[in-house]
């Protein structure tokens, strides 16, 4: 079945270096991508999607890449700061359906 | 803004309890979701609806039933509460046109004893 691999599980930096977190989808047809951001206690939120048609999109220090013919998404976070510290999810989807498959998640520290 | 609520952020049930889940969203989306989180396991889907009484199974719907009466509400039931359904839940919605983004409550973390 359809499928979502997310690396690492778990991933600290220290404060001002940059992290990368990165999934991999089966279903070749997937051409939405999104990242949630859900920190300690709080709901997951959407910090970035990427369709298929485009192979980069950024946003201040968040940028997510995409490698259809691989099927590889990449999150890049740069100089990383102690309110980054979240689980990070990935996930691939059809337009024009309804579901989601979410990657495991990246649990990313931050340390000061 | 949107706002999506749901009626318990803790709740504790026997095993072989009947257990109802709500959740109400405030913008008239046409689509929820209902997903179980697990550590190590990520979000996955266990009914979702697409309209009022239309649902469909996501990949893990065993021992789980919904309910969509009203647009803004949409219940997840589990029949005969059981330990293996102790998890957090987490209701989303989303709207059927523009932006595929999902808004997601504040979860219900239930235990089953």
């Amino acid at each position: 079945g359809e499928n979502v691999e997310q690396h690492p599980s778990t991933l600290s930096v220290q404060e001002g270096d940059s992290a990368v977190i990165k999934c991999t989808y089966s279903d070749s047809a997937s051409n939405y991508f999104p990242w949630y951001k859900q920190e300690l206690g709080k709901r997951p939120q959407l910090i970035i999607d990427i369709r298929s048609n485009v192979g980069e999109k950024k946003d201040q220090r968040i940028a997510v890449t995409l490698n259809k013919t691989a099927k590889h998404f990449s999150l890049h976070i740069t100089e990383t700061q102690p309110e980054d510290s979240a689980v990070y999810f990935c996930a691939a989807s059809i337009i024009g359906t309804y579901k989601y498959i979410f990657g495991t998640g990246t649990r990313l520290k931050v340390l000061a | 803004d949107v706002k999506v609520t749901q009626s318990s952020r803790y709740l504790v049930k026997r095993t072989g309890e009947k257990v109802f889940l709500e959740c109400v969203q405030d913008m008239d989306h046409e689509n929820m979701f209902w997903y179980r989180q697990d550590p190590g396991l990520g979000l996955r889907l266990i009914y979702f609806s697409y309209d009022v009484k239309m649902k469909e199974k996501g990949d893990i719907p065993e021992g789980y039933s919904v309910s969509r009466e009203k647009k803004e509400r949409f219940s997840l039931i589990l029949e005969s509460a059981s330990t293996n359904q102790t998890s957090m839940y987490l209701c989303a919605s989303r709207p059927p046109w523009g932006t595929y983004e999902q808004y997601f409550g504040p979860g219900t973390r239930l235990t089953v004893t």
